[in-house]
């Protein structure tokens, strides 16, 4: 199973709502990723899970709070979002070992915020 | 990788073609390149990576190429099919951590039949 999943595909919320976002992965991969994609641009990344603990937050507001709550699940958990926060959500999974840094990508649930 | 603006780069081939897309990258210490394939609505996928010690790896119908002097990595399509047609990402190993992947702009590949 080389496949990471993600739910919801689509989430539209108000600004004052409480969502989260879930990514699932049965490779096996100890690192787990969000990135954020706007529209004809780049994904940029938001977080990084190594062992299930947080290796690296690239300065993200806290409105958005992540959480792996074991090997093969990372959640995004929004809150108090602002409209410029719509965006493409990927989550990624991968090896955690040096020499292996191929990330495998969820489709992205596609967020609007209103 | 910086965004340059809404507007992505076109590259648009006949089917059969073959396609060369192109890609700058800013650390000259980089030791790990990487291409992927987004389509419509996809998350991107994995297509070839390539290593500094190599100038030169190929796939199926895929070859990318490794100019450290300049700094420039491309990925060469054969006999380009319409199913090609996405956007195509260059992305290096970044700084401050062996997990961190920093993306290229991006290209848009269009082929027409």
């Amino acid at each position: 199973d080389t496949e990471v999943t993600q739910t919801p595909k689509h989430l539209v919320m108000g600004m004052t709502n409480k969502k989260s976002l879930k990514c699932e992965q049965h490779m096996g991969h100890r690192a787990m990723y969000w990135y954020k994609q706007k529209a004809k641009k780049p994904p940029e990344l938001m977080f990084v899970y190594s062992y299930e603990k947080l290796s690296i937050n690239e300065s993200v507001p806290s409105r958005f709070s992540p959480e792996c709550p074991n090997s093969s699940l990372l959640n995004l958990h929004l809150h108090a979002l602002q409209p410029e926060d719509s965006a493409l959500y990927l989550c990624a999974s991968s090896q955690v070992a040096r020499g292996s840094y191929e990330q495998y990508f969820g489709p992205g649930t596609r967020l609007t915020v209103t | 990788g910086e965004s340059v603006g809404l507007h992505l780069p076109t590259l648009s081939v006949q089917e059969g073609d073959n396609s060369i897309i192109n890609c700058a990258y800013s650390n000259s210490a980089s030791d790990y390149f990487i291409w992927y394939k987004q389509e419509s609505g996809k998350g991107p996928q994995f297509i070839i990576d390539i290593r500094s010690n190599m100038d030169k790896r190929q796939g199926q119908r895929v070859t990318v190429l490794l100019n450290k002097t300049v700094k420039h990595l491309s990925l060469q399509i054969a006999a380009t099919q319409p199913g090609d047609s996405a956007v195509y990402f260059c992305a290096e190993k970044g700084i401050g951590g062996f997990q961190k992947l920093v993306f290229g702009t991006g290209t848009r590949l269009l082929v027409s039949p």
